[in-house]
């Protein structure tokens, strides 16, 4: 059984370029959630995709986007990237009954760094 | 009223001693706090989580205790080897996990052989 899946695992790009990551959440899982993680601290929450609808978001900008497939895969996409946007992006699974979720499992991060 | 604050930011700990690690939060509807391990270039990993409803859960040597009184809660590690040399992030989540995760800063445990 496959866990979460992230790609890529490292990304170097160019401050006002655009950047996409991608997750493939853990087998039985229907929920997306997306945390930014900078050297040194806890991870921070972006957004989150359920039934392909962004359900919650964090203090992030508009640059920050996503995209959630009906295959429950989602996407992350980031504009006008600052280099303040170099960090550990982390995509999170879980299983949403309706009522309560469950744990969240995380991929192992995209590195990503704005140059 | 969202944050959670974990303390010591980094703890020293010889082979077989107990590790302690807390966090505190302010904001009463939290329900969910899991203790994530992280290893350096990984994703954290889920050690252990509780709801408000118990005041200690064990898996292994790996223990939270959960004060609801005081807003509190704890990591301990019992006899703690190197190979759990690690960050460990604690984190608070309410409507029973559905919400965002809120994270505390993390404490580096480094457990000398």
């Amino acid at each position: 059984d496959a866990g979460v899946t992230q790609s890529p695992t490292h990304l170097i790009k160019t401050r006002g370029q655009q950047v996409t990551l991608r997750c493939s959440p853990k087998s039985g899982h229907d929920t997306v959630s997306w945390y930014q993680q900078a050297l040194g601290q806890g991870p921070q929450f972006i957004f989150q995709y359920y039934e392909e609808e962004e359900r919650q978001r964090g203090n992030f900008p508009d640059r920050f986007s996503g995209h959630q497939f009906p295959n429950y895969s989602s996407e992350l996409n980031v504009n006008a990237l600052l280099l303040g946007d170099s960090a550990l992006y982390l995509c999170a699974s879980s299983f949403y009954s309706g009522s309560s979720a469950y744990e969240q499992y995380f991929g192992p991060g995209t590195r990503l760094t704005v140059t | 009223q969202q944050q959670v604050k974990q303390s010591p930011q980094s703890l020293i700990v010889q082979k077989g001693g107990i590790s302690i690690i807390n966090c505190a939060y302010e904001n009463t509807a939290f329900d969910y706090f899991p203790w994530y391990q992280q290893f350096p270039g990984k994703g954290p990993a889920l050690l252990i989580a509780i709801r408000p409803d118990v005041s200690e859960k064990k898996e292994g040597r790996f223990t939270i205790s959960f004060n609801k009184s005081a807003k509190q809660f704890s990591l301990h590690i019992m006899d703690s080897q190197p190979g759990d040399s690690a960050t460990y992030f604690c984190a608070a989540s309410k409507n029973s996990g559905t919400y965002k995760y809120i994270f505390g800063t993390g404490t580096r445990l480094k457990v000398l052989a």
